[in-house]
């Protein structure tokens, strides 16, 4: 079993709609938490962060951890053509520092339709 | 600031060649990573650096050489390049403090036949 999985995807959706993407992870040493974004032939961005469990919200961007299940997702509300992209999470047992090596999910590719 | 730079944008290699892609950061960061990106497997760390002179094996190291001998630069060298190298690399800086953001250079697309 791979340390991160990620739904495969790809997700298409209608301009509007809220999207919830999703991971889950074996290592119960991750603490940290990321959504990064990458557009076609772009390199990743980081889109969201969150420390242990709990909620975090940025604009239309949610990212929810529960860490007793091993699941984090991140949320899209209003969704817009902008926002087709890949999203990958990504996680860390230690913060930044000299073992700050992230592990990443597959990434999963979404498609907004106008 | 330019950010995480990378060159060249594009190469294409015939089996058995050697070849360095160059990776350069301006914003003074000490951790430096390489990863490489297929499809269907998302981003897999080749090697990493905490700092000038240091280096690490990542997930996938193997036909992969690196060196650090600045804090800026961080070039990967493909020994003796086969098909299966054929990817997607991407650079990426991080700082020693604060989250853990890792900052990606704009990928070097590489072919190898």
């Amino acid at each position: 079993q791979k340390e991160v999985e990620q739904d495969p995807g790809p997700l298409s959706v209608p301009e509007g709609a809220i999207v919830s993407l999703n991971c889950t992870y074996s290592n119960s040493a991750f603490q940290y938490f990321m959504w990064y974004r990458q557009y076609s032939r772009k390199g990743p961005e980081l889109l969201m962060y969150t420390y242990s469990s709990g909620n975090k919200e940025d604009g239309r961007f949610t990212a929810q951890v529960d860490k007793s299940s091993k699941y984090i997702s991140l949320f899209i509300r209003d969704s817009q053509p902008s926002d087709s992209a890949t999203y990958l999470c990504a996680m860390s047992a230690t913060p930044a520092g000299a073992n700050s090596k992230l592990t990443f999910g597959k990434g999963i590719t979404l498609s907004v339709r106008p | 600031n330019a950010g995480v730079t990378q060159t060249p944008k594009f190469q294409v290699l015939k089996t058995g060649q050697s070849m360095t892609l160059q990776c350069a950061q301006d914003m003074n960061h000490e951790y430096m990573s390489w990863y490489r990106q297929d499809p269907g497997m998302g981003l897999r760390l080749i090697h990493y650096s905490v700092g000038a002179g240091i280096t690490d094996q990542g997930e996938v190291p193997n036909g992969y050489n690196v060196s650090r001998s600045t804090t800026e630069d961080f070039p990967l060298r493909l020994l003796s390049a086969a098909p299966s190298q054929t990817s997607v690399y991407f650079c990426a800086s991080s700082p020693w403090t604060g989250n853990n953001e890792q900052f990606f250079g704009p990928g070097t697309r590489l072919t190898v036949l």
